[in-house]
């Protein structure tokens, strides 16, 4: 299993611009999750879906859209990318959202809003 | 909204030393994660325990849900173990699948 991809790795980004971050998972899991780090803060979750065709939004949703129409990927969309989306953004996925199915990350994607 | 406190922020050991990160919450939890972050930025989950003790390896993770306090151990400690570890903590009830991350520990081991 490849476990939870996400692509780009890297992506600069020009005030104003649109891009969409591609996250898929091969785990057959139900539930999905955006979230994003800065420097010196815990990770804040953007966004969230328990399965497919459902989603909603999490700590800081604003600047940011979701899709899940398949259970496999759940692409997060940036539509006029600012500054302040400056950060490294993860997917992550799990089983459930009980208290014993742990969570599974990506690799990552580094953003730079200039 | 829980408060996740962890200490130290940053901690330097000498490689074989025994290593202990704490964790720390406000409000009552269903469970705690500990995750690793690697240099890269690559994040593996370590442990997931709502209650007593669990052990891997060098690793051992415990929690108290009284005190609303969990330990992170590593015994003979290594410079692979040198990576960021974050505590996160999985809220009971309704939207209990957010979960309220720390902010990390710095651990750098030296040879």
């Amino acid at each position: 299993n490849a476990g939870v991809t996400q692509t780009p790795k890297f992506r600069i980004l020009k005030i104003g611009q649109s891009m969409t971050l591609q996250c898929t998972q091969d785990m057959n899991h139900n539930y999905m999750y955006w979230y994003r780090q800065d420097p010196g803060m815990g990770l804040k979750l953007i966004y969230y879906s328990v399965g497919a065709g459902i989603t909603d939004k999490g700590e800081v949703p604003n600047g940011y859209n979701v899709s899940r129409s398949t259970t496999e990927d759940f692409p997060l969309r940036l539509e006029l990318a600012a500054p302040s989306q400056t950060s490294v953004y993860f997917c992550a996925s799990s089983y459930s959202g009980e208290a014993d199915s742990p969570l599974h990350f990506g690799n990552g994607t580094r953003l730079t809003v200039t | 909204k829980n408060e996740v406190e962890q200490s130290p922020q940053n901690l330097t050991a000498q490689e074989g030393e025994f290593i202990t990160i704490n964790c720390s919450y406000s409000v009552g939890i269903s469970a705690l994660h500990w995750l690793q972050q690697h240099p890269g930025g690559g994040i593996v989950s370590l442990f997931m325990l709502s209650s007593g003790k669990k052990k891997h390896g060098r690793l051992i993770a415990t929690i108290n849900i009284q005190e609303k306090h969990s330990s992170l151990h590593i015994t003979a400690s290594h410079p692979r173990d040198s990576a960021v570890y974050i505590c996160a903590v999985q809220n009971s009830g309704a939207g209990s699948y957010q979960l309220t991350f720390g902010k990390g520990t710095k651990l750098s081991v030296i040879p």
